[in-house]
């Protein structure tokens, strides 16, 4: 079946760059998603990517996609404490979206 | 512009109790609503989605059900609560022809 898969945390200092990465199974995906989920709230869509494009830069945040080895990846540059959260990487399937577990990111200034 | 809400915010049930947790969504006309639930463990579990008033799928066999009365009033319930009922749901919406989904703000929900 689908499956998105994520490392589980990353530690990053102030100001430095973040590389969140997610890779997943369904080559059919039309759309890939980056969610942002700070504690105790809902989930909050980031970004996305169109299936037929490598890269899509929005301010701090550059995604990537390799489609030949199915692999996602989220920067975030200057990353700042407010950007400590958890990220979700999600593929399209079937009308549905499927999440990967997240990647808790933690920021120390 | 849309907005969704979920209420209530926290909810502490006893065991054998019965639930009820709404979730409305303003600003957009026959949405797709979805049901998730995210355990400890953080993944986010898809319970139910509907597509339309009265139209409901079930994700996984559980102790919880799902209704639509309304094109934009989605209800999660049960009759009786386990204690592994637990955790925090969040229920979402997309337009009929994206899959973007747009989240509520959740409701944690503790059995004891």
């Amino acid at each position: 079946g689908e499956d998105v898969e994520q490392s589980l945390f990353l530690s990053v200092r102030e100001g430095d760059s973040s590389v969140i990465n997610c890779t997943y199974t369904d080559s059919s995906s039309t759309y890939l998603y980056w969610y942002k989920q700070e504690p105790g709230a809902g989930l909050q869509l980031l970004t996305y990517i169109f299936s037929n494009m490598d890269m899509k830069q929005d301010q701090r945040l550059t995604v990537l996609l390799n489609k030949k080895d199915k692999h996602l990846s989220l920067r975030i540059a200057d990353t700042q404490t407010g950007d400590s959260a958890i990220y979700f990487c999600a593929e399209s399937s079937g009308g549905k979206l499927i999440f990967g577990q997240g990647t808790e990111l933690s920021v120390k200034p | 512009s849309q907005t969704i809400h979920q209420w209530p915010a926290t909810l502490v049930q006893p065991v054998g109790s019965p639930l009820s947790l709404e979730c409305t969504v303003e600003g957009t006309s026959n949405p797709n609503l979805y049901w998730y639930r995210q355990a400890a463990g953080r993944g986010l579990q898809l319970l139910f989605y509907s597509v339309g008033i009265g139209q409901i799928s079930s994700e996984v066999p559980q102790n919880l059900s799902a209704s639509r009365p309304q094109d934009r009033q989605f209800i999660l319930s049960s009759k009786k609560l386990l204690l592994s009922d637990s955790g925090f749901y969040l229920c979402a919406w997309s337009g009929a022809s994206v899959a973007e989904q747009f989240f509520g703000p959740g409701t944690r929900l503790t059995v004891l």
